[in-house]
């Protein structure tokens, strides 16, 4: 069956700009989390979706991060004025029901580069 | 918080022996740790995980060990194969259930 989806798989823009991420889940899987991960690093968490709402935003690391998800299924994440320490790559992932420790199914991630 | 790091940055196994990454955690109270493996371009994916009242944890090849006493985590793989180059995260779920991940391990097989 279909994995966890993100576009575009590459985004270059420049400092200052405005991009949005975007990430299909898994049909059915009613969680589904944001992570930004940094070259030679691990994932690092931003935020956790049950449904529509956005349970944990903890991780934003300020106020020009922003994620949505609507319908409860596809989620956007919105970047303001990028900065150059916004380059990263961008991972979603999705699970099945209500528990945090429910498998997350990681997407191929979306590599932003800001120039 | 919960702080996660791994001990060594490249691991380099002959194809056929066994592999063993390491992982050490900082907070006493994560009661759940997983271990990821990410290929190239791709995202992390789900090895095996364990819960804090276990101390081992066994998979198709894949063994997981807690040792709680000493805040450490590993990963043995029996009979590594090429298949098994790439990139080995530790994650452990924090008190707010936050997956922390460490910085990786990257597992090279020799032919």
């Amino acid at each position: 069956g279909a994995g966890v989806s993100q576009t575009p798989s590459n985004k270059v823009t420049e400092k200052g700009k405005y991009v949005e991420l975007r990430c299909d889940p898994i049909s059915g899987h009613t969680a589904l989390y944001w992570y930004r991960q940094s070259l030679g690093q691990g994932p690092e968490f931003l935020i956790y979706f049950q449904g529509t709402g956005a349970a944990d935003d903890s991780g934003l690391p300020n106020d020009r991060f922003f994620a949505v998800r609507p319908e409860g299924s596809v989620s956007t994440l919105k970047i303001q004025r990028t900065e150059r320490g916004d380059s990263a790559v961008y991972l979603c992932a999705s699970s099945f029901g209500t528990s945090r420790m429910a498998e997350q199914f990681f997407g191929p991630g979306t590599r932003l580069t800001v120039l | 918080g919960e702080n996660v790091g791994l001990h060594l940055p490249t691991l380099s196994v002959q194809e056929g022996d066994n592999s063993i990454i390491n992982c050490a955690y900082s907070n006493s109270a994560s009661d759940y740790f997983i271990w990821y493996k990410q290929e190239s371009g791709k995202g992390p994916q789900f090895i095996i995980d364990i819960r804090s009242n276990m101390d081992k944890r066994q998979g198709q090849r894949v063994t997981v060990l807690l040792n709680k006493t000493v805040k450490h985590l590993s990963l043995q793989i029996a009979a590594t194969q090429p298949g098994d180059s790439a990139v080995y995260f530790c994650a452990a779920m924090d008190s707010s259930y936050k997956l922390i991940f460490g910085s990786g391990t990257r597992l090279l097989v020799r032919p």
